[in-house]
């Protein structure tokens, strides 16, 4: 079956550290790439997504580029803010004849300290 | 008013109480899913509707009774429920095409449950 794996957290930095979440996944054909976003008591948001190999995802300073070579979706960021802590899930999604299913990582927490 | 909104955003009930969370979607969406989250466990595919019916239960309790009048709304019922259902239930909602897609979910803010 489909699966993604993501590092386990918490990931703790300092204000402009480079953040890398590394993400694989496991999937029958070329599914959509998808980071998602859940801020402290609030729902999932989409961050970016990438739809085929080698495009690359870019939103609020974060990138991740689909790697079919190695099966990867890893999330970066340069310059990390303390407005960035929050809960980070990689996720994959076919489209099937009953719905658009997305599979979730476990999330990651990240922590960005002063 | 645009995007997935969810009401109550809190609820506390007692084991013996009859609730309803709700779920509404102005993106004009044709797929929409309960999803509940623990603490410290990964997101938990409830139910999924697509076109209005019901496609996919995964096991879930009784206690939990889904409802989806119109592709913009969607329920989930909840009856004599127990401590450990006590999570934050997410509703997404997405677009299916017949084409692979990019499209991901949009989700709501979610219900922060507590039964006591």
């Amino acid at each position: 079956g489909n699966s993604v794996t993501q590092m386990e957290g918490p990931v703790t930095l300092s204000e402009e550290a480079f953040l890398t979440i590394n993400c694989t996944y496991t999937a029958t054909g070329y599914p959509s790439l998808f980071w998602y976003v859940q801020y402290p008591g609030e729902g999932l948001q989409l961050l970016l997504k990438a739809t085929k190999a080698d495009d690359k995802g870019s939103n609020k300073g974060f990138e991740a580029t689909y790697r079919k070579e190695t099966t990867s979706f890893h999330l970066e960021k340069g310059s990390v803010q303390v407005s960035d802590s929050a809960v980070y899930f990689c996720a994959l999604s076919f489209l099937t004849g009953g719905g658009n299913k997305l599979t979730f990582g476990t999330g990651t927490q990240l922590k960005v300290e002063l | 008013e645009t995007g997935v909104t969810q009401t109550p955003r809190h609820l506390v009930m007692g084991m013996t109480n009859k609730k309803s969370l709700k779920c509404e979607q102005h993106l004009g969406h044709n797929a929409m899913y309960w999803y509940k989250q623990s603490a410290k466990k990964p997101l938990e595919l409830m139910f999924v509707y697509s076109l209005e019916e019901r496609v996919e239960n995964n096991s879930v309790p009784s206690r939990f009774s889904p409802e989806c009048p119109n592709s913009s709304h969607l329920f989930l019922h909840l009856h004599t429920l127990q401590p450990e259902d006590s999570a934050l239930y997410l509703c997404a909602s997405s677009q299916d095409e017949g084409a692979l897609g990019g499209y991901g979910y949009t989700f709501g803010s979610g219900t922060r449950l507590t039964v006591v």
